[in-house]
């Protein structure tokens, strides 16, 4: 069965320093992997995917993932954090490219310090 | 851009009352989804519905809940007898044809049950 766990349910960082968000994965097949942001009262928006092409992956604003298969991990970085980043992130893991389900990690609620 | 829209955006009803949700999925999508988030936890997944059934459906899922895709541009989640354990946020989702993977969320709908 799949599933999906972000350690740190809370991360803060200052502004302009490094953002670093975990995600592991268990999957029995290739999986895809997803990150979305959700900012205050708003729905889920798509920050950049693995789809079994190149493992690092570039998303919206300047974030980006690395794919690491033998430790099956996907993490968020950023290289410099603004004080729009401040957001809800949320890992995602899909085991087939078919329409199926999404299994979400429990999210991880990231802070900016001025 | 286009973009999955739901209605209403807040949603308050009594308890043992229906409650029908309504979401405009991307209009050259086919594959359309239900999740939701109690407060505080994680995204879960609800249902899938391709080709006018259901593909998939969670333990969450059960008799009182229901989908429908009424016309060829609204779908539809109806909770038949709401509890108090419904409240949350639900997202519709939608993706298309090519890369099925990626799903594209509304806003949410945010249901209080009193």
């Amino acid at each position: 069965a799949q599933s999906v766990t972000q350690l740190g349910s809370h991360v803060s960082v200052s502004e302009g320093a490094l953002v670093l968000l975990r995600c592991n994965y268990s999957s029995s097949v290739p999986p895809y992997l997803f990150w979305y942001v959700q900012y205050p009262n708003q729905g889920l928006q798509l920050l950049l995917k693995y789809t079994s092409a190149a493992t690092l992956v570039k998303g919206i604003n300047g974030f980006e993932a690395e794919f690491k298969k033998s430790e099956t991990s996907f993490h968020l970085t950023k290289p410099s954090a603004h004080m729009s980043d401040a957001a809800e992130y949320f890992c995602a893991v899909s085991e087939d490219n078919q329409g199926g389900k999404l299994i979400f990690g429990q999210g991880t609620e990231l802070s900016v310090k001025p | 851009e286009p973009e999955v829209t739901q209605t209403p955006s807040h949603q308050v009803t009594q308890m043992g009352q229906e409650v029908i949700l309504r979401c405009v999925p991307i209009s050259n999508h086919l594959y359309f989804y239900w999740y939701r988030q109690i407060l505080g936890q994680k995204v879960e997944f609800l249902v899938s519905f391709y080709n006018n059934e259901i593909s998939e459906k969670s333990e969450i899922f059960d008799d009182q809940f229901s989908v429908e895709r009424p016309d060829g541009s609204n779908f539809t989640l109806k909770i038949r007898s709401t509890k108090l354990e419904d409240s949350a946020m639900y997202f519709c989702a939608s993706s298309g044809l090519v890369q099925k993977e990626t799903q594209y969320f509304g806003p949410g709908t945010r249901l209080l049950v009193l």
